[in-house]
């Protein structure tokens, strides 16, 4: 299996800040990298697709960026709702893998 | 607007079978492949496996031996099985839609969760 590690763990940080999260695959995976945010009690929702490109719906504030190994999520101008946890995930082949995850807190 | 949502016991004895149902609304089973996700408390996400609409399967290894998907297209649902449960099979437990894309696997759309608890 491909082995996702994501860092940092968790990551504090105020409103209207820009921040970046990583994702470092244990493997090549091309661009096959997708990002998601869930909130407390919540399911997954599903941000960026191939490590790049943004899903219907969700704010220009996210942005996804990477290839081969490692992959960025940056969030610019930090609204409130944007508190959360981030999770990557490979479809580079399966089993589907996720990374442990990323927790933004507010500072 | 898809929606998906998941149905059965929310506590199941060790050593017996977890069964769910995920109920799909707004869209049709087919021609889209379908997942079954799960998370432990306060921990990360593991892929089940995946039914295509016309019952192809695909499991995770490391739970093929004890998982059974399946879709009953006539009620467009599909289900879960998985047995021999001990408390490591304790999680919420998400079924989801594979997005349209035929070269990227990402999930578009997921259930709210439903938490399977496994204690005698």
């Amino acid at each position: 299996d491909i082995q996702m590690t994501q860092s940092p763990s968790s990551l504090s940080a105020s409103v209207g800040d820009r921040v970046t999260l990583t994702c470092r695959a244990s493997q090549y995976i091309s661009n096959s990298l997708n990002w998601y945010q869930q909130r407390p009690g919540k399911a997954p929702s599903l941000l960026i697709f191939s490590a790049s490109r943004l899903q219907s719906g969700v704010p220009s504030n996210f942005s996804g960026s990477g290839s081969g190994t490692d992959f960025t999520l940056t969030i610019s101008g930090l609204r409130p709702v944007d508190f959360a946890t981030y999770f990557c995930q490979q479809s580079y082949s399966l089993p589907i893998t996720f990374g442990q995850g990323t927790r933004l807190e507010i500072k | 607007q898809v929606q998906l949502q998941e149905s059965g016991p929310g506590l199941v004895k060790p050593s017996e079978t977890l069964s769910l149902t995920c109920s799909v609304s707004g869209a049709s089973i087919s021609p889209y492949y379908w997942n079954w996700i799960r998370q432990p408390p306060g921990k990360g996400l593991e892929w089940i496996g995946y039914l295509y609409y016309s019952g192809n399967t695909n499991y995770n290894p490391s739970l093929k031996s004890r998982v059974t998907i399946s879709v009953d297209t006539s009620k467009n649902q599909f289900s879960l099985r998985l047995s021999s449960v001990t408390s490591a099979d304790t999680a919420v437990y998400f079924c989801a839609r594979r997005g349209p894309s035929y070269t990227d696997y990402y999930i578009d759309y997921w259930g709210q969760g439903i938490l399977v608890t496994v204690s005698s």
